[in-house]
């Protein structure tokens, strides 16, 4: 049962313009969303993250976006660099048993053309 | 089912012992690693391998040892030197190179300092 699903496996996009990696989840009890960016050969690195009480949060070009009525979650980079280029993993938290548990999804992977 | 594999899920450790942390992977991924969760903040990654007997050190190595003898196994020895070890431990794996870049993560291993 995937709780956290990135239904886009890829995405192309122009330098410059506006890149949406999209988000959908399943588990109402999520209480932080995050972002992590990967590139070949490297581990994730994180990007940026929203709590569950807010519905957009934003650092530099970097906006996420939250809709808990549509259990949606998109984060925006405008505008896109080729450096941009790299797998995009969405991720949730929530806490069961008394221990954290951290949930991601299969990421998508941005091209940001030049 | 290919996986991660992670053990045990949880773990005590007295101050000054030495812990180590498993995680097996028969995905035959060529690249592994280890990450650590603490509340509110994202992965912090530990260290990663990208093949057999080479391993390098990531943000937050210090206190923490690894070994990389066999392709699939991947263990994280946590040391007494690791001044604060209480946290979530994340084990993850990707295929290094072609298009398919799959990356999974193992259910991870919640170490309490006691």
């Amino acid at each position: 049962d995937q709780q956290v699903k990135q239904n886009s496996p890829s995405l192309s996009v122009q330098e410059g313009r506006i890149s949406i990696l999209n988000c959908d989840y399943t588990n109402s009890m999520f209480d932080y969303f995050l972002w992590y960016k990967k590139y070949p050969a490297e581990g994730p690195t994180f990007l940026i993250s929203i709590s569950s009480i807010k519905d957009k949060n934003e650092d530099g070009r970097f906006t996420v976006f939250l809709n808990k009525s549509a259990k949606h979650l998109s984060l925006h980079i405008v505008p896109s660099q080729p450096g941009d280029s790299a797998v995009y993993f969405c991720a949730a938290t929530f806490t069961q048993g008394g221990s954290e548990k951290l949930v991601f999804g299969k990421g998508t992977k941005l091209t940001v053309n030049p | 089912d290919g996986g991660i594999t992670q053990s045990p899920k949880y773990l005590f450790r007295k101050e000054g012992q030495n812990v180590t942390l498993s995680c097996e992977q028969n995905l035959n991924h060529d690249a592994m690693y280890w990450y650590r969760q603490d509340p509110g903040q994202g992965l912090r990654l530990i260290y990663y391998s990208q093949i057999v007997n080479d391993f390098q050190k990531g943000d937050i190595a210090e206190g923490y040892s690894v070994s990389r003898e066999k392709k699939e196994s991947f263990p994280l020895t946590v040391t007494s030197a690791q001044k604060n070890p209480t946290a979530f431990y994340l084990c993850a794996s990707s295929i290094r190179r072609g298009t398919n870049y799959g990356y999974t993560f193992g259910s991870g291993t919640r170490l309490t300092v006691v």
